[in-house]
């Protein structure tokens, strides 16, 4: 496996489901990030994991739960979800160098999520 | 006023046509952009970096006005398969993206 790769690759879910995204890098990359694509709407920016640590969680509702047990993995616990909550999940990956400079981020295929 | 603003389009052009569009930013002191493109269903890909002073690959030349806040894309001779969107990226520690540029090219 090359790059960022992300499974399930569809999900129907119901609004009183659990279930997990998954995200793999084989980049060898120190960061990692979630990011949510509505239709018509900018990427939204929801976790980053920086060395395995949570950096920045841009004011996600609780039922989105990250979790990212090593450098090469990220998941995204989803349950009690809303149909607005149906999209594009993105994984991405990246190296960043110094403090404060993010790179080039490569993205997965990404999840399309819909919540019935 | 939002971080990173685009015509969101479409561009419709005739293949071997020249178009061109842009991407505004509010933040003056951001110093880092990028040009993404994502196909329809499929995850965003780096284009090209953005440079102080402009750069090209191939038919792609991307430009930056730091005094009017804008980068711009021009894409020449254009083919069938450079229909997609593209997406401005505004790079302050993290990455900040516009809604995405719809450009379709038909035969």
């Amino acid at each position: 496996e090359t790059g960022v790769t992300q499974t399930p690759r569809h999900l129907v879910m119901g609004m009183t489901n659990k279930k997990s995204l998954k995200c793999e890098q084989h980049l060898g990359h120190n960061a990692m990030y979630w990011y949510k694509q509505s239709a018509k709407k900018p990427l939204e920016l929801m976790f980053v994991y920086s060395l395995e640590e949570r950096v920045e969680n841009n004011s996600v509702p609780s039922r989105f739960s990250p979790e990212c047990p090593n450098s090469s993995h990220l998941f995204l616990h989803l349950h009690t979800l809303q149909p607005e909550d149906s999209a594009l999940y993105l994984c991405a990956s990246s190296q960043d160098g110094r403090q404060g400079q993010s790179n080039e981020q490569f993205f997965g295929p990404g999840t399309r999520l819909t919540v019935l | 006023r939002k971080e990173v603003e685009q015509d969101p389009g479409p561009f419709n052009v005739p293949e071997g046509a020249t178009v061109a569009f842009n991407c505004t930013y509010s933040n003056s002191a951001s110093q880092s952009f990028f040009w993404y493109r994502q196909d329809c269903r499929k995850e965003p890909k780096l284009l090209m970096s953005v440079y102080s002073s402009g750069n090209e690959d191939g038919r792609f030349t991307a430009q930056l006005n730091r005094a009017s806040q804008y980068i711009s894309l021009l894409i020449r001779d254009s083919k069938l398969s450079d229909s997609a969107t593209y997406l401005c990226v505004v790079n302050d520690y993290k990455l900040s993206f516009g809604a995405g540029t719809t450009v379709t090219v038909r035969a």
